[in-house]
């Protein structure tokens, strides 16, 4: 069964403290692997899409990467505006609709 | 590029009464997704349209939720009769296709309490 866990549930960083959020996942074919930042009351908004072992995705603070088993969204020196939740959602290649399956997010809190 | 557009924002019912949502996809968009998103989960997809039709509804409670999408545009999701444990975000996504390659596009949701 597909399946995509992140780790940690929350984390709480200092203003400039860098970190990684992990996202592993279980597919039978990975088709592609995406990340999404949701802020409270919204609904999530598109970061990155990875779709092989190897690839590197960046964007201001943030760096996507991507091994067979998992992703890492790294976020360096962080600024407040930075604190959401981040999720983390795969396709399986071997499905053919497509669709997403998401974890249950890192909440992630910057204080300043 | 006017975003997706959901109403209403908030909802709060009675169980077993009934409820419905609406959602306005990006023009041109020709796949449609409805997600319910429990508090601390990820979203949960329910169903997805290609145009007028189902790709996928296998996690739709269809003994209670209801989806339809006139003339491959705007859609709207039912809940009839709605249950305590139904109280979530029900988020509207659109993207250009099915495929991977395009990114989903998500609307603010509609938080539904069941009291």
């Amino acid at each position: 069964e597909d399946q995509v866990t992140q780790s940690p549930e929350a984390l709480r960083l200092q203003e400039g403290e860098s970190s990684s959020l992990n996202c592993s996942y279980t597919v039978s074919g990975l088709r592609g692997l995406f990340w999404y930042r949701q802020d409270p009351g919204k609904g999530p908004e598109f970061l990155f899409t990875l779709y092989s072992a190897g690839e590197e995705k960046e964007k201001e603070r943030l760096k996507a990467t991507l091994t067979k088993k998992e992703s890492f969204l790294h976020i360096t020196a962080p600024k407040p505006e930075d604190s959401a939740t981040y999720l983390c959602a795969v396709q399986d290649a071997t499905s053919g609709t497509y669709k997403y399956i998401f974890g249950t997010g890192t909440r992630l809190k910057v204080l300043a | 590029e006017a975003g997706v557009a959901q109403s209403p924002r908030y909802k709060i019912i009675e169980k077993r009464q009934s409820v419905a949502f609406w959602c306005n996809p990006i023009s041109g968009h020709a796949t449609l997704y409805w997600y319910q998103q429990i508090l601390g989960q990820g979203p949960k997809l329910l169903i997805q349209f290609q145009n007028n039709g189902v790709v996928d509804d296998s996690q739709l409670p269809k003994d209670r939720f209801s989806a339809e999408r006139l003339k491959g545009v705007d859609s709207t999701l039912k809940i009839q009769p709605a249950k305590l444990e139904d109280s979530a975000v029900y988020l509207c996504a659109s993207s250009s296709t099915g495929d991977s390659y395009n990114e989903q596009f998500f609307g603010p949701g509609t938080r539904l309490t069941v009291l």
